[in-house]
């Protein structure tokens, strides 16, 4: 039972760069999140989803797009990078409400 | 806005004593409450929760207590240990929201 996998673990992109930050969870959670954490602001959430095919936003939602065709997948993209977005990303998915189960996260740095 | 607020961002407690991590909300209509811990590197991990129909969790050597009156919640490490070195986060939502609204984080370190 792998849990939440997320990948990659680092990335550098460049301004203006496009990227998709991968997650896959496999316990049939409902619920899944995108979080980012920066230094003094504490884990800042980003997008969630109830389900397939339902997602909405968050508190930071600019600059982010996400789908959930599946129950299991949740990506975020990232369509135009800024160095504002350099951050750590975690994806967490829960089973109704429950605490969340999240991944080891994604370390990415635009420059 | 921060609608959770852990105001110290660190603590220090000596190994063997309780530490206390605190943790004020400013909406009313928060009504599940939960504790993370978080290790350097590693994503956070959940901890323990409470439900505002009780004032009181506790599973181990961790309790979590709530005041609604006064929007704020603790959470008591008794006895601390070295391993209990990491950044805590409290989190709160609203039934029906599916929201959980983090707080920034203490980081507690315990001396051996």
């Amino acid at each position: 039972n792998a849990g939440v996998t997320q990948t990659p673990k680092f990335q550098v992109l460049k301004t203006g760069q496009s990227m998709t930050l991968q997650c896959a969870q496999d316990m049939n959670h409902e619920y899944m999140s995108w979080y980012r954490q920066d230094p003094g602001m504490g884990l800042r959430l980003i997008h969630y989803s109830v389900g397939a095919g339902i997602t909405d936003q968050g508190e930071v939602p600019n600059g982010y797009n996400v789908s959930r065709s599946t129950t299991e997948d949740f990506p975020l993209r990232l369509l135009s990078a800024a160095p504002s977005q350099t951050s750590v990303y975690f994806c967490a998915s829960r089973p109704g409400q429950l605490g969340y189960t999240f991944g080891s996260g994604t370390r990415l740095t635009v420059v | 806005d921060q609608q959770v607020k852990q105001n110290s961002p660190s603590l220090s407690v000596q190994e063997g004593r309780i530490s206390i991590l605190n943790c004020d909300y400013t909406n009313s209509m928060f009504d599940y409450f939960l504790w993370y811990k978080k290790y350097p590197a590693e994503g956070p991990t959940f901890l323990i929760s409470i439900s505002s129909i009780k004032d009181k969790n506790e599973d181990g050597r961790f309790t979590v207590f709530l005041n609604k009156s006064a929007k704020h919640l603790s959470l008591h490490i008794v006895p601390s240990q070295p391993g209990d070195s990491a950044v805590y986060f409290c989190a709160a939502s609203t039934s029906g929201t599916y929201k959980y609204i983090f707080g920034t984080g203490t980081r507690l370190k315990v001396l051996a």
